[in-house]
């Protein structure tokens, strides 16, 4: 099973709301990452957790909030967001904690509105 | 800082065409290249990846890319182009750190019949 599991696919939110976005993988992997893209441009990294912990946090603004309750999973909460936060959030994985070095496997993604 | 340039961020090719998507690195030191696919409404999936070793790489798809070091490139290539290999393409490399990818801005592939 090589699959990353995201939900929701699409969430529309308000700016004054709080959402949360979940990504799942059961492959045994040791690094999550989670990455923001805007349209026709390349994936931005935002967090990456290695071994359950928070290893690298790509000056991200307060208003998102990473959480990794368990190897096989990592949230996003969102809170407060702005129109410009929307986009498409990827959630990826890889089986160590070199990400620059390894496969990444990624999900399918939350395209998220903020209204 | 290692930076990714890929050349082109349109290609069009007819169907059964040579495709050639390009990429450059910066890095002094050759990093660990990859090249991976956007599908519209998807997540990215990899086609292939340089390490060390054989300059040939052989992916998925048909797909092959060649790590040049004199010339700090790492092209994408397929021989004969199918109306499935529309989509995002996307060359990335580690950063310096090799804790995470570096990617470059895209090259969007259309294949006509």
């Amino acid at each position: 099973d090589t699959e990353v599991t995201q939900t929701p696919k699409h969430l529309v939110m308000g700016m004054t709301n709080k959402k949360s976005l979940k990504c799942e993988q059961h492959m045994g992997h040791r690094a999550m990452y989670w990455y923001k893209q805007k349209a026709k441009k390349p994936p931005e990294l935002m967090f990456v957790y290695s071994y359950e912990k928070l290893s690298i946090n790509e000056s991200v603004p307060s208003r998102f909030s990473p959480e990794c309750p368990n190897s096989s999973l990592l949230n996003l909460h969102l809170h407060a967001l702005q129109p410009e936060d929307s986009a498409l959030y990827l959630c990826a994985s890889s089986q160590g904690d070199r990400g620059g070095e390894e496969t990444q496997y990624f999900g399918p993604g939350t395209r998220l509105l903020v209204l | 800082a290692q930076s990714v340039t890929q050349l082109g961020s349109h290609v069009s090719v007819s169907e059964g065409a040579l495709v050639l998507l390009r990429c450059n690195y910066s890095s002094s030191v050759p990093p660990y290249l990859f090249w991976y696919v956007q599908y519209p409404n998807q997540g990215l999936q990899l086609l292939l990846k340089y390490t060390t070793g054989a300059t040939l790489v052989k992916g998925i798809n048909g797909f092959e890319a060649e790590f040049k070091k004199s010339e700090t490139s790492f092209h994408l290539t397929k021989p004969s182009a199918h109306m499935s290999d529309a989509a995002e393409y996307f060359c990335a490399a580690t950063n310096q750190a090799g804790t995470a990818l570096i990617f470059g801005k895209g090259t969007t592939l259309s294949v006509s019949s």
